[in-house]
């Protein structure tokens, strides 16, 4: 079983659309979480760290369910500019801080 | 500031060479982590250095891979007798202690 488990999409939406992507991971150790964001062919890029609260950071909201390990990522009024691939990314507890990446939800948002 | 670059970002070598991928990262980052991803595939861990401590190679898939850090800063990833499974983009992240990692550009290695 993967340790960090995405639907691979595609999300196709139209611009304005509120999609929300989801995430699983199977190792109830993990401490932090995060969701990364990766254009194509370029290196992904911090999108918002997830924490057990919940938590907001414009028109995107990250919630962390840990009973379920389960991770949701929610982003409202999508813009062209948000198509991408999204990563659901877990830290590995047994590996000091090294990251395990799900393989990514593609998003592409349409005018 | 600089983020993290590595060199070269494109590499293409033949089956059986040997490859040095390189990375500097963020200045004043401890923690440095190399990870590859293969076409249409997520990323996979390879191995982390934090300061001085041994570094952990628990992802390195065969002992073909090798890495080392110098004085703390800059790394230098090995691959000796490529084979073609070996074709990926290698990236290397930095960070500050157990804070978000920032991703260097990558090299993109074909083996032919």
């Amino acid at each position: 079983r993967k340790e960090v488990e995405q639907d691979p999409g595609p999300f196709n939406v139209p611009e304005g659309a509120t999609v929300a992507f989801n995430c699983t991971y199977s190792n109830s150790a993990s401490q932090s979480f995060f969701w990364y964001r990766q254009d194509c062919r370029k290196e992904p890029k911090l999108l918002m760290s997830v924490y057990s609260s919940g938590n907001e950071d414009g028109r995107f909201t990250a919630q962390l369910n840990r009973a379920s390990q389960y991770i949701s990522l929610l982003i409202r009024d999508s813009k062209l500019s948000d198509s991408a691939t999204y990563l659901c990314v877990v830290n590995s507890p047994n590996s000091g801080y090294a990251l395990n990446f799900g393989k990514g939800t593609s998003l592409l948002v349409t005018p | 500031g600089a983020g993290v670059s590595q060199s070269p970002s494109n590499k293409v070598t033949e089956k059986g060479k040997d490859v040095e991928l390189r990375c500097d990262p963020i200045s004043g980052h401890t923690a440095l982590y190399w990870y590859r991803q293969s076409l249409g595939q997520g990323l996979e861990f390879l191995i982390y250095f934090q300061g001085n401590s041994a570094p952990d190679k628990s992802g390195l898939p065969s002992d073909r891979f090798s890495a080392e850090r110098t004085g703390g800063s800059v790394s230098t990833l090995t691959i000796q007798r490529t084979q073609q499974e070996d074709s990926a983009v290698y990236l290397c992240a930095s960070s500050s202690g157990n804070s978000e990692q920032y991703f260097g550009p990558g090299t993109r290695l074909t083996v032919t």
